[in-house]
Protein backbone atom coordinates (compact mmCIF):
# COMPACT_ATOMS: atom_id res chain seq x y z
CA UNK A 1 0.00 0.00 0.00
CA UNK A 2 1.48 3.58 -1.25
CA UNK A 3 1.78 5.73 2.06
CA UNK A 4 2.95 9.14 1.95
CA UNK A 5 3.85 10.88 5.01
CA UNK A 6 4.87 14.71 5.46
CA UNK A 7 6.05 16.44 8.48
CA UNK A 8 7.96 19.74 8.98
CA UNK A 9 5.41 22.23 8.81
CA UNK A 10 4.79 25.08 11.55
CA UNK A 11 4.66 28.68 12.19
CA UNK A 12 7.68 31.09 10.66
CA UNK A 13 8.27 34.11 10.61
CA UNK A 14 8.34 36.32 7.07
CA UNK A 15 11.80 35.56 5.13
CA UNK A 16 12.62 32.55 7.08
CA UNK A 17 13.05 29.25 6.24
CA UNK A 18 11.45 25.51 6.54
CA UNK A 19 12.36 22.25 5.27
CA UNK A 20 9.39 20.15 4.84
CA UNK A 21 9.45 15.91 4.79
CA UNK A 22 7.17 13.54 2.81
CA UNK A 23 8.37 10.32 3.71
CA UNK A 24 7.13 7.13 1.05
CA UNK A 25 6.42 3.68 1.28
CA UNK A 26 4.94 1.11 -0.92
CA UNK A 27 6.50 3.35 -3.31
CA UNK A 28 10.23 4.24 -4.54
CA UNK A 29 10.62 7.72 -4.55
CA UNK A 30 13.75 7.32 -7.24
CA UNK A 31 11.45 5.54 -9.55
CA UNK A 32 8.84 8.13 -9.50
CA UNK A 33 7.46 11.27 -10.34
CA UNK A 34 6.83 13.10 -7.22
CA UNK A 35 5.25 16.54 -6.73
CA UNK A 36 4.26 19.29 -3.72
CA UNK A 37 0.86 20.82 -4.08
CA UNK A 38 -0.17 23.20 -1.70
CA UNK A 39 -3.49 25.06 -0.83
CA UNK A 40 -4.07 27.98 1.30
CA UNK A 41 -6.47 28.44 3.67
CA UNK A 42 -10.00 27.55 2.55
CA UNK A 43 -8.76 28.24 -1.09
CA UNK A 44 -7.74 25.76 -3.96
CA UNK A 45 -4.93 23.86 -4.99
CA UNK A 46 -1.92 25.06 -6.73
CA UNK A 47 0.98 22.71 -7.96
CA UNK A 48 4.39 23.65 -6.30
CA UNK A 49 7.21 21.64 -7.86
CA UNK A 50 8.27 18.41 -9.45
CA UNK A 51 11.22 16.46 -9.53
CA UNK A 52 11.44 13.53 -12.24
CA UNK A 53 12.33 9.76 -11.67
CA UNK A 54 15.38 10.85 -13.65
CA UNK A 55 16.02 14.13 -11.44
CA UNK A 56 14.35 16.48 -13.64
CA UNK A 57 13.15 19.36 -11.70
CA UNK A 58 10.50 22.12 -12.31
CA UNK A 59 9.18 24.75 -9.96
CA UNK A 60 5.75 27.18 -10.13
CA UNK A 61 6.32 31.02 -11.10
CA UNK A 62 5.62 31.62 -7.52
CA UNK A 63 8.48 29.91 -6.13
CA UNK A 64 10.92 29.37 -7.92
CA UNK A 65 14.27 30.56 -6.60
CA UNK A 66 12.89 30.12 -2.67
CA UNK A 67 11.93 26.88 -2.70
CA UNK A 68 14.36 23.52 -3.68
CA UNK A 69 12.91 20.24 -3.86
CA UNK A 70 14.85 17.16 -3.75
CA UNK A 71 15.22 13.51 -2.91
CA UNK A 72 17.24 10.90 -0.29
CA UNK A 73 16.98 7.80 -1.93
CA UNK A 74 18.41 5.94 0.63
CA UNK A 75 15.31 7.61 3.28
CA UNK A 76 12.84 6.98 0.61
CA UNK A 77 12.01 10.77 1.31
CA UNK A 78 10.96 13.68 -0.66
CA UNK A 79 12.22 17.45 0.51
CA UNK A 80 11.07 20.90 0.14
CA UNK A 81 13.38 23.42 0.93
CA UNK A 82 11.23 26.65 1.45
CA UNK A 83 13.12 30.19 2.27
CA UNK A 84 12.29 33.60 1.86
CA UNK A 85 9.21 32.84 3.30
CA UNK A 86 5.98 34.90 2.46
CA UNK A 87 2.74 35.74 3.87
CA UNK A 88 0.75 34.06 0.62
CA UNK A 89 3.08 30.69 1.50
CA UNK A 90 0.99 29.65 3.93
CA UNK A 91 -0.55 26.22 3.02
CA UNK A 92 -1.02 22.93 3.76
CA UNK A 93 1.96 21.60 1.63
CA UNK A 94 0.87 17.69 0.22
CA UNK A 95 3.08 15.67 -1.22
CA UNK A 96 1.36 13.91 -4.32
CA UNK A 97 2.64 11.23 -6.44
CA UNK A 98 1.88 11.43 -10.12
CA UNK A 99 0.70 8.74 -12.22
CA UNK A 100 2.25 5.73 -13.20
CA UNK A 101 2.54 7.42 -16.99
CA UNK A 102 4.36 10.57 -15.59
CA UNK A 103 1.34 12.32 -16.60
CA UNK A 104 0.95 15.58 -14.54
CA UNK A 105 -2.38 14.09 -12.49
CA UNK A 106 -1.91 12.63 -9.03
CA UNK A 107 -3.07 9.03 -8.12
CA UNK A 108 -1.63 9.20 -4.59
CA UNK A 109 -1.70 12.02 -1.93
CA UNK A 110 0.18 12.70 1.75
CA UNK A 111 -1.94 13.82 4.34
CA UNK A 112 -0.38 17.51 4.24
CA UNK A 113 1.48 19.73 6.61
CA UNK A 114 0.53 23.16 7.53
CA UNK A 115 2.88 25.50 7.12
CA UNK A 116 1.61 29.15 8.35
CA UNK A 117 4.15 32.21 7.83
CA UNK A 118 3.24 35.08 10.45
CA UNK A 119 4.83 37.17 12.18
CA UNK B 1 -1.36 29.64 -18.33
CA UNK B 2 -4.48 28.00 -19.00
CA UNK B 3 -7.35 28.98 -16.55
CA UNK B 4 -9.70 26.43 -15.11
CA UNK B 5 -13.45 27.99 -14.41
CA UNK B 6 -15.82 25.26 -12.51
CA UNK B 7 -19.40 25.61 -12.21
CA UNK B 8 -21.44 25.83 -9.65
CA UNK B 9 -19.39 27.05 -6.82
CA UNK B 10 -21.82 25.25 -4.88
CA UNK B 11 -24.18 22.37 -5.71
CA UNK B 12 -26.87 21.58 -3.77
CA UNK B 13 -28.84 18.33 -4.02
CA UNK B 14 -30.49 16.11 -1.77
CA UNK B 15 -29.15 12.15 -1.61
CA UNK B 16 -30.09 10.06 -4.48
CA UNK B 17 -30.67 12.93 -6.81
CA UNK B 18 -28.12 13.54 -9.90
CA UNK B 19 -25.10 16.15 -9.38
CA UNK B 20 -23.84 17.50 -12.89
CA UNK B 21 -20.21 19.04 -12.43
CA UNK B 22 -18.68 21.38 -14.99
CA UNK B 23 -15.26 22.48 -15.79
CA UNK B 24 -14.15 24.70 -18.49
CA UNK B 25 -10.91 25.30 -19.59
CA UNK B 26 -9.46 28.79 -21.02
CA UNK B 27 -8.18 26.41 -24.13
CA UNK B 28 -8.12 23.32 -25.69
CA UNK B 29 -6.81 20.50 -22.79
CA UNK B 30 -7.57 17.54 -25.25
CA UNK B 31 -8.73 14.68 -22.97
CA UNK B 32 -5.86 15.56 -20.38
CA UNK B 33 -8.15 16.22 -17.44
CA UNK B 34 -8.42 15.06 -14.06
CA UNK B 35 -10.96 14.83 -11.37
CA UNK B 36 -10.74 15.43 -7.69
CA UNK B 37 -12.65 15.31 -4.59
CA UNK B 38 -11.85 16.51 -1.39
CA UNK B 39 -13.90 16.46 1.87
CA UNK B 40 -12.69 18.78 4.86
CA UNK B 41 -9.43 17.93 6.53
CA UNK B 42 -8.62 15.20 3.87
CA UNK B 43 -6.18 15.54 0.86
CA UNK B 44 -7.34 15.49 -2.07
CA UNK B 45 -8.54 11.72 -3.70
CA UNK B 46 -8.34 11.36 -7.62
CA UNK B 47 -11.79 10.46 -9.05
CA UNK B 48 -10.49 10.55 -12.61
CA UNK B 49 -7.47 10.60 -14.72
CA UNK B 50 -6.55 9.39 -18.10
CA UNK B 51 -10.31 9.54 -19.20
CA UNK B 52 -11.01 6.63 -16.45
CA UNK B 53 -12.29 6.05 -12.73
CA UNK B 54 -9.66 5.75 -10.22
CA UNK B 55 -8.98 2.48 -8.55
CA UNK B 56 -12.15 1.99 -6.20
CA UNK B 57 -14.28 4.87 -7.63
CA UNK B 58 -17.82 3.73 -7.75
CA UNK B 59 -19.38 3.73 -11.11
CA UNK B 60 -22.20 6.35 -9.79
CA UNK B 61 -19.15 8.85 -11.28
CA UNK B 62 -18.98 9.17 -14.41
CA UNK B 63 -16.41 12.00 -16.63
CA UNK B 64 -16.91 13.29 -19.87
CA UNK B 65 -15.76 15.78 -21.98
CA UNK B 66 -12.59 17.24 -24.43
CA UNK B 67 -11.29 19.88 -25.53
CA UNK B 68 -12.88 22.88 -23.57
CA UNK B 69 -15.92 21.59 -22.06
CA UNK B 70 -15.89 19.16 -19.12
CA UNK B 71 -18.28 17.37 -16.90
CA UNK B 72 -18.23 14.89 -13.76
CA UNK B 73 -21.88 13.66 -13.17
CA UNK B 74 -22.53 11.83 -9.49
CA UNK B 75 -25.40 9.32 -10.78
CA UNK B 76 -27.04 9.12 -7.78
CA UNK B 77 -25.72 11.10 -4.57
CA UNK B 78 -24.66 9.50 -1.68
CA UNK B 79 -23.94 10.65 1.47
CA UNK B 80 -19.92 9.60 1.47
CA UNK B 81 -20.23 12.10 -1.76
CA UNK B 82 -21.20 15.25 -0.18
CA UNK B 83 -16.98 16.98 -0.62
CA UNK B 84 -15.62 19.48 -2.72
CA UNK B 85 -14.64 18.30 -6.17
CA UNK B 86 -11.60 19.98 -8.21
CA UNK B 87 -11.02 19.91 -12.01
CA UNK B 88 -7.37 19.83 -13.47
CA UNK B 89 -5.46 19.91 -16.65
CA UNK B 90 -2.82 18.66 -17.21
CA UNK B 91 -2.14 19.00 -20.84
CA UNK B 92 0.00 22.28 -20.86
CA UNK B 93 2.18 23.61 -18.41
CA UNK B 94 2.46 24.26 -15.67
CA UNK B 95 -0.87 21.62 -14.39
CA UNK B 96 -3.87 24.53 -13.19
CA UNK B 97 -6.82 23.30 -11.00
CA UNK B 98 -10.02 25.00 -10.82
CA UNK B 99 -11.24 26.90 -8.28
CA UNK B 100 -13.64 24.01 -6.64
CA UNK B 101 -17.30 22.82 -6.48
CA UNK B 102 -18.76 22.25 -3.21
CA UNK B 103 -21.45 19.79 -3.64
CA UNK B 104 -23.62 19.81 -0.36
CA UNK B 105 -26.95 18.34 1.04
CA UNK B 106 -29.97 19.65 0.11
Amino acid sequence: EVQLVESGGGLIQPGGSLRLSCAASGLTVSSNYLSWVRQAPGKGLEWVSVIYRGGDIHYADSVRGRFTISRDNSKNTLYLQMSSLRAEDTAVYYCAKHSDSGSYYFDFWGQGTLVTVSS
Amino acid sequence: EIVMTQSPATLSVSPGERATLSCRASQSVSSNLAWYQQKPGQAPRLIYGASTRATGIPARFSGSGSGTEFTLTISSLQSEDFAVYYCQQYNNWPPKFGQGTKVEIK
